[in-house]
């Protein structure tokens, strides 16, 4: 059985640029969640993705956007970076059906640094 | 909207201890499942032990074990026999039955398990 992994594991970018993470959910798994943990801090929910769409959202504004793909990987995308932007990003995989229970699994992370 | 509170930035203990970790949490929903994760300076979020909230039972896993007090939002981390591979962030965290909403955490409590 294959884990979430993300990629890349690192980044810096400016302020301004624009980025993608990209994250391969865990055999079997058809939900997607993304994360932003801040340094110190717990995570927060950004977006869920089931069936190619965004499922549910977080307090984030609108340049934090999202992709699935058929075969349920995803890719987070955040416009005009700032740089409380700079944080680790996780992503999360589940399973959805139904009402049931949607335990998830996380990747390791890709660490953010905005310059 | 939901909050998770962990009122224990950092805790020490030596091994082989017993430790209790706190988290309370504030929601109006009837269904509902709480998570304690363990992420340790790998990064990755693992889970420990999972609760749903309409079982009145403790949920156990091997060394780690909760109080659930549901009437009074509580629900406690034990960690018996403590090692020094459980040195890590704590965080628990709130899900809404059906998970579109994604996981709330608290802002984590720092085990140290000192030899």
């Amino acid at each position: 059985e294959t884990g979430v992994t993300q990629s890349p594991t690192h980044l810096i970018k400016t302020r301004g640029q624009q980025v993608t993470l990209r994250c391969s959910s865990q055999s079997g798994h058809n939900t997607v969640s993304w994360y932003q943990q801040a340094l110190g801090q717990g995570p927060q929910f950004i977006f869920q993705y089931y069936r190619e769409e965004e499922n549910g959202r977080g307090n984030f504004p609108p340049r934090f956007s999202g992709l699935q793909f058929p075969n349920y990987s995803s890719e987070l995308n955040v416009n005009a970076l700032e740089l409380d932007d700079s944080a680790l990003y996780l992503c999360a995989s589940s399973f959805t059906m139904g009402q049931g229970n949607n335990e998830q699994f996380f990747g390791p992370g890709t660490r953010l640094t905005v310059l | 909207a939901q909050t998770v509170t962990q009122s224990q930035p950092e805790m020490s203990v030596q091994e082989a201890e017993t430790v209790t970790l706190s988290c309370t949490y504030d929601t109006s929903e009837s269904n509902y499942y709480l998570f304690w994760y363990k992420q340790p300076p790998s990064r990755q979020m693992i889970l420990v032990i999972r609760q749903e909230a309409y079982k009145q039972q403790n949920a156990t896993e091997n060394r780690f074990s909760v109080n659930f007090q549901k009437a009074a939002k509580s629900f406690s981390l034990k960690i018996s026999d403590s090692q020094l591979g459980d040195t890590a962030m704590y965080f628990c965290a709130f899900m809404k039955r059906g998970g579109a909403d994604g996981l709330t955490f608290g802002k984590g409590t720092h085990l140290i398990i000192q030899p």
